[in-house]
């Protein structure tokens, strides 16, 4: 049950855009489409960005966009705007039926 | 609307126990697999256990198996989480979230957490 990995941080200016990774193996990211991703602001619960890899909830801005390839989701943010700045982490079902997180990532808006 | 609403956090000693108690509202509970999810002051999410909508199916993480318990009674739409012999690494905010119907994942709905604390 190890963790999933995320970079630790990213940075970009608004307007830009940036891709998050979240590395995992065949027993999990790779093996399922079954990869979420959430936002997390300081001292608030996560919310649901991304689900089943590429899908967006409903209400979720279309500048948020998932995807993967092979054992690596990724999520895309375009258009960065300055309440983009945040906390994200990815989630995988597990071949064992459990679930993992990555690590997280702290996006910084410049 | 959704709602999930935790208690029962609060200081605890180490070796103690805890039962922790979320109360959904705004859906059909007994529709629902639901987890509890932590998080360690400072730290990521960490998965910690999930229950079928039947109560017939549950898993843990490996570091909190033997020690925590995850039940839920579908005619009151509340979810629980018994911990016990209670460690200093236990310490975070318990989140209680709801997955996805079918076959799909991701947590769709998340209570605004509990803490427990751990010391002595």
């Amino acid at each position: 049950q190890s963790a999933l990995t995320q970079p630790a941080s990213v940075s970009g200016s608004p307007g830009q855009s940036i891709t998050i990774s979240c590395t995992g193996t065949s027993s999990d990211v790779g093996g399922y489409n079954y990869v979420s991703w959430y936002q997390q602001h300081p001292g608030k619960a996560p919310k649901l960005m991304i689900y089943d890899v590429t899908n967006r909830p409903s209400g979720v801005s279309d500048r948020f966009s998932g995807s993967k390839s092979g054992n690596t989701a990724s999520l895309t943010i375009s258009g960065l705007q300055a309440e983009d700045e945040a906390d994200y982490y990815c989630s995988s079902y597990t071949s064992s039926n459990t679930r993992v997180f990555g690590g997280g990532t702290r996006l910084t808006v410049l | 609307q959704v709602q999930l609403v935790e208690s029962g956090g609060g200081l605890v000693k180490p070796g103690g126990s805890l039962r922790l108690s979320c109360v959904a509202s705004g859906f059909t509970f007994s529709d629902y697999y639901m987890s509890w999810i932590r998080q360690a002051p400072g730290k990521g999410l960490e998965w910690v256990s999930y229950i079928s909508s039947s109560g017939n199916t549950i898993f843990y993480v490996d570091s909190v198996k033997g020690r925590f318990t995850i039940s839920r009674d579908n005619a009151k739409s509340a979810l629980y989480l018994q911990m016990s012999s209670l460690r200093a690494e236990d310490t975070a905010v318990y989140y209680c979230a709801r997955e996805r119907r079918g076959y799909s994942y991701g947590y769709d709905y998340w209570g605004q957490g509990t803490l427990i604390t751990v010391s002595s």
